[in-house]
């Protein structure tokens, strides 16, 4: 069973970085055939896809974040990474990582997302 | 960005009837890449219907999606209790991956 996991701070001081961990298990993440991927749920319920990576590095980011976003990969810890740059109260969401197979363009599996409060 | 409206916004419904719920796209999306997502409270989204029409492993073969172009439907053909929540179509033909604002099932 296929089962994605989130991890880091819920709380973040403006100007900061927001930092979060998503592990991988009953999956390789160097398959090749999905993308991992970060999606953002504001508390208005909107979704944002935020970003993905592929097991080779590369890298596909929302063009509304992408000064200030950096997803990495680290295939041999089952793992991959969300940083978030200069963060405000706009980016205070629930935070998801999901698998997205390159096949079908969809999000079969997501995280139980962490909440990101961004406040003084 | 191709921008996803979905239709209507809350649908009130009593279990046993059809729910039918719109998604429109402002740009012309693959087939291959519009799915469909169901969200309870306190929960991540699930995979319900990808690829415009194929139903994700373990969904129940009440729901049924259709369209083609800029218009594609989720159809639920006899509401369950469970069936009640906020259900989202998704695109990725074109970059950004980008959800619709979501549906709201309630029951009434």
């Amino acid at each position: 069973q296929v089962q994605l996991q989130e991890s880091g701070p819920g709380l973040v001081k403006p100007s900061q970085t927001l930092s979060l961990t998503c592990s991988v298990s009953g999956d390789s993440i160097s398959r090749g055939n999905s993308y991992w991927n970060w999606v953002r749920q504001y508390p208005g319920k909107g979704l944002e896809w935020i970003g993905n990576i592929y097991y080779s590095g590369s890298t596909y980011y929302n063009p509304s974040l992408k000064s200030r976003v950096t997803i990495l990969v680290d295939t041999s810890n089952h793992q991959f990474s969300l940083r978030l740059t200069s963060v405000t109260a706009a980016d205070t969401a629930v935070y998801y990582c999901a698998r997205l197979r390159r096949s079908a363009g969809a999000f079969d599996i997501w995280g139980q997302g962490t909440m990101v409060t961004v406040s003084s | 960005e191709n921008v996803l409206t979905q239709s209507p916004g809350t649908l009130s419904l009593s279990p046993g009837e059809r729910a039918t719920l719109s998604c429109r796209a402002s740009q012309n999306v693959s087939s291959t890449y519009l799915a469909w997502y169901q969200q309870k409270p306190g929960q991540a989204p699930r995979l319900l219907i990808y690829s415009t029409s194929n139903r994700a492993t373990g969904i129940p073969d009440r729901f049924s999606g259709s369209g083609s172009g800029t218009d594609f439907t989720l159809t639920i053909s006899s509401l369950e209790p469970e069936d009640f929540a906020v259900f989202y179509c998704q695109q990725y033909g074109s970059s950004p991956a980008t959800f619709g604002q979501g549906t709201k099932l309630e029951i009434k």
